[in-house]
């Protein structure tokens, strides 16, 4: 079974704090994505990469940076958490073939005071 | 970019069908997604389509997909109280996978 492992299911973190938010896959994906989702809003993609040291901005990058140094860890970072950042963070892989499936992370609860 | 439509809430009596209905903007997209997510869970994949099929049956789960009019419904038989959830649809296109808002359904026992 194909794993995607957020390593921090609830955070609550201060204002102005350096957040990391860390995803691993085990099963060699070359995609793996972030997406916060909030009540009303449903899902909206932060970043994604598609190979290793690669990454791209999905619609809502601002105040949010990655980090892909291997393969099977994406990692999200908040360089100065505001509480417009409290929200809910899935991670997401998904290999290059097949690829007709994406599996999901069970979600980072962010809480930002 | 990719938009996609959902309506927000619906209620059905346990044991009737449910449909879930859903609008995409992407002509390009390669495959569409049905998505559930339970109360403090993530996402889980119920099914999926290519784009380049109609219909697809999994057991209770039927899914169905216009291209011409980019719409992609999900009907759920003899609905259980387990199946109350949120369901999303998505569509997969340029690297990217974009949802829709959620459509919640409440099963009424």
């Amino acid at each position: 079974d194909v794993k995607v492992t957020q390593s921090s299911r609830y955070l609550v973190k201060r204002t102005g704090e350096k957040v990391f938010l860390e995803c691993v896959q085990d099963m060699d994906h070359e995609n793996m994505f972030w997406y916060r989702q909030d009540p009303g809003l449903g899902l909206r993609l932060i970043y994604f990469s598609y190979d290793v040291k690669m990454k791209e901005k999905g619609d809502i990058p601002e105040g949010y940076s990655v980090s892909r140094e291997k393969k099977e860890r994406f990692s999200l970072i908040l360089e100065s958490a505001s509480t417009n950042q409290t929200s809910m963070y899935l991670c997401a892989s998904r290999p290059d073939s097949p690829g007709n499936t994406i599996y999901f992370g069970e979600g980072s609860w962010l809480t930002v005071v | 970019g990719e938009d996609v439509e959902q309506s927000l809430f619906l209620s059905v009596r346990e044991g009737d069908s449910s449909v879930i209905n859903c609008t995409y903007t992407d002509s390009s997209s390669t495959y569409l997604y049905w998505y559930k997510q339970e109360p403090g869970a993530g996402l889980q994949l119920l099914t999926y389509i290519f784009s380049n099929m109609d219909m697809k049956q999994d057991q209770r789960l039927t899914v169905l997909l216009n291209k011409k009019d980019k719409h992609l419904s999900l009907r759920i038989a003899d609905t259980q109280t387990g199946d109350s959830a949120i369901y999303f649809c998505a569509e997969y296109g340029n690297n990217r996978l974009a949802f829709g808002k959620g459509n919640q359904v409440v099963v009424i026992p």
